[in-house]
């Protein structure tokens, strides 16, 4: 059963567009989000993160978007840029001690010049 | 401050052998976690360390895999009598307390041949 769930394996982008992935959870037991992101042979690099009691939280070109009531989170790209292609994964932190980061599937964004 | 170093970036081994994947998390950091990435997988929550202790195992293959955190030197996650299908990406992750966001090593990628 999978406790975060990132729908779409896949996002075309055109470069200078937005970009929208989006990622959900199935219960509360989360304190907070993150998101990652990972190029190739690489290791994930932490991309942005949100509070649970937050219903945004904005870094540049990158803005990510919390509806608890739907349990539904989104991370926002604009402009999009060619180096932005990756795959991004969204991961929950649980409010229980001694839970690791559970993360989901990943979504590999594309972003064409 | 070096960031979290895992050795080797790429393992193989026959079936039957052993591999021994090592991982020094951050200065600092006494959390490490282990995550798992098979082909067109997300990361895939395996044991969850503080020195000294596990914390959560529940990732992890009851046989052949195991892992540790020692007082002294690296976590060392152990696969024994490797098969194909423990062909992967292992990928480990630090942080210096519970409940913060993690931060990952490039990985270890381990062939089975």
């Amino acid at each position: 059963d999978q406790q975060v769930k990132q729908n779409s394996p896949s996002l075309s982008v055109q470069e200078g567009r937005i970009s929208i992935l989006n990622c959900d959870y199935t219960n509360s037991m989360f304190d907070y989000f993150l998101w990652y992101k990972k190029y190739p042979a690489e290791g994930p690099t932490f991309l942005i993160s949100i509070s649970s009691i937050k219903d945004k939280n904005e870094d540049g070109r990158f803005t990510v978007f919390l509806n608890k009531s739907a349990k539904h989170l989104s991370l926002h790209i604009v402009p999009s840029q060619p180096g932005d292609s990756a795959v991004y994964f969204c991961a929950g932190v649980p409010n229980q001690a001694g839970t690791a980061l559970i993360f989901g599937k990943g979504t590999t964004l594309s972003v064409s010049s | 401050n070096a960031g979290v170093m895992q050795n080797p970036r790429h393992l193989v081994r026959r079936r039957g052998q052993e591999a021994r994947l090592r991982c020094s998390p951050m200065k600092g950091h006494s959390h490490v976690y282990w995550y798992r990435q098979l082909p067109e997988e997300g990361l895939k929550f395996m044991v969850y360390l503080q020195k000294e202790n596990i914390i959560d195992e529940s990732g992890m293959p009851k046989e052949r895999f195991s892992a540790e955190f020692p007082k002294e030197g690296p976590s060392i996650l152990r696969i024994q009598q490797v098969v194909r299908g423990d062909s992967a990406a292992y990928f480990c992750a630090s942080s210096p307390g519970f409940h913060t966001e993690a931060f990952f090593g490039q990985g270890t990628r381990l062939t089975v041949v």
